[in-house]
């Protein structure tokens, strides 16, 4: 059983394009986020959910949207997408606010071309 | 702010030695989580160990320790009998009451047969 588990693993696309990531957690846990890793493996919090509420924006553009639509999901919607998006985008989740240990799922490649 | 800093941009240690990543960190928080994760190259985020502040005890998970010195914000990952599973980037990663991880730039270790 995958505790936290994306689709998909890697995603090519074209600028311009529109494209999702789904991430699903089994853990019941009420806090979930999304971290992007760039191409020097920097990991940095986009946002966090507590419960489906947003609790964290980190200054991402407003071509990403999450939707958390109940406390075991988190997607990511990107719009218009840009060479620059191109990085490992990672979910994951903790049991609750307060940044205990984060559990995270395999990553999602996005390769933006 | 919140900030994380790891001098080692790379190590190497034999099979069956002993190796030390360093990790310093800082906070004005007074409760707060210090995490060290490593990330092979499947990509996956595995946690190795967790320390909270308000424990004095240095946290021990089987080869893996740390020595954690809350005055100096230092907070280092002992690795014994170094193994080859062992090779991957390693992580320091610091968490508290704003609800996300700060994750230092990376340690990526080589594991010598």
């Amino acid at each position: 059983d995958t505790a936290v588990s994306q689709t998909p693993k890697y995603l090519v696309t074209q600028m311009g394009n529109d494209k999702s990531i789904k991430c699903e957690q089994n853990l019941g846990h009420d806090t979930m986020y999304w971290y992007k890793q760039d191409s020097k493996k920097f990991l940095k919090i986009m946002f966090s959910y507590n419960n489906k509420e947003l609790i964290i924006n980190e200054t991402v553009p407003n071509r990403f949207s999450p939707k958390s639509p109940d406390k075991a999901h988190l997607n990511l919607h990107i719009n218009s997408l840009e060479l620059g998006d191109s990085a490992v985008y990672f979910c994951a989740s903790s049991k609750r606010q307060g940044a205990t240990e984060a559990f995270f799922g395999q990553g999602t490649r996005l390769t933006v071309v | 702010a919140q900030t994380v800093t790891q001098s080692q941009p790379e190590m190497s240690v034999q099979e069956a030695e002993t190796v030390t990543l360093s990790c310093t960190y800082d906070t004005s928080e007074s409760d707060y989580y210090l995490f060290w994760y490593k990330q092979p190259p499947s990509r996956q985020m595995i946690l190795v160990i967790r320390q909270e502040a308000y424990k004095q005890q240095n946290a021990t998970e089987n080869r893996f320790s740390v020595n954690f010195q809350k005055a100096a914000k230092s907070f280092s990952l002992k690795i014994s009998d170094s193994q080859l599973g062992d090779a991957a980037m390693y992580f320091c990663a610091l968490g508290g009451a704003t609800n996300k991880l700060i994750f230092g730039t990376g340690t990526l270790l080589a594991v010598q047969p």
